[in-house]
């Protein structure tokens, strides 16, 4: 079946301006996270969304970064103002999460590789 | 200016040899614990995972171990190949009301010499 996709796969912007990414999760996944990957790091949690729940936004570095997910299914990471130190790796994740089960395997797309100018 | 290139522990091994990678995690409620390989310009993939009531767990060729005394994560891999080399990351599960959010360790990086 079809896994978690993200687009675009790679994007270049210069400073100052607003980026959108995507994400699909794998059809019929509930919860979908976001992570940041930078260079030769490990992965960062920004934000989780489960359901019809509130997301954790926990993780989201400024107020420049923002998350939504319509439909429960598609979600889009826009960042406002890009700046130098946003270049990364943005990874999207998605997992299967049912009845009263809080644990979950998580399964990643291929990421969007983000460059700031 | 920005540094060039990884800064990742490195394990390097030859082929054929097993390789085992090791991994500290920070939360003794951690119930849950996933191995993942990150080839390069890929996301994560998926390998193993294992719950905290066992201490070991086997699959194709891999095999993980729990020490939840020593806050510990090993991944055990039998006759390593060319293939196996990329980015190897643990993460553990922190329950924390009802967020499912996994915490990543920087990863290890297994480089297989032919």
């Amino acid at each position: 079946g079809a896994g978690v996709s993200q687009s675009p796969s790679n994007k270049v912007t210069e400073k100052g301006k607003d980026v959108e990414l995507r994400c699909d999760p794998i059809s019929g996944h509930t919860a979908l996270y976001w992570y940041r990957q930078s260079l030769g790091q490990g992965l960062e949690f920004l934000i989780y969304f489960q359901g019809n729940s509130a997301p954790d936004k926990s993780g989201l570095p400024s107020d420049r970064f923002s998350a939504e997910r319509t439909g429960g299914s598609v979600s889009t990471l826009t960042i406002q103002r890009t700046q130098q130190e946003d270049s990364a790796v943005y990874l999207c994740a998605s997992s299967l999460v049912w009845g009263g089960a809080t644990t979950d395997t998580q399964y990643f797309g291929p990421g969007t590789r983000l460059t700031v100018l | 200016g920005e540094s060039v290139g990884l800064h990742l522990p490195t394990l390097s091994v030859q082929e054929g040899d097993n390789s085992i990678i090791n991994c500290a995690y920070s939360n003794s409620a951690s119930d849950y614990f996933i191995w993942y390989k990150q080839e390069s310009g890929k996301g994560p993939q998926f390998i193993i995972d294992i719950r905290s009531n066992m201490d070991k767990r086997q699959g194709q060729r891999v095999t993980v171990l729990l020490n939840k005394t020593v806050k510990h994560l090993s991944l055990q891999i039998a006759a390593t190949q060319p293939g196996d080399s990329a980015v190897y990351f643990c993460a553990e599960n922190y329950p924390s009301g009802a967020t499912n959010k996994l915490i990543f360790g920087t990863g290890t990086l297994l480089a297989v010499q032919p």
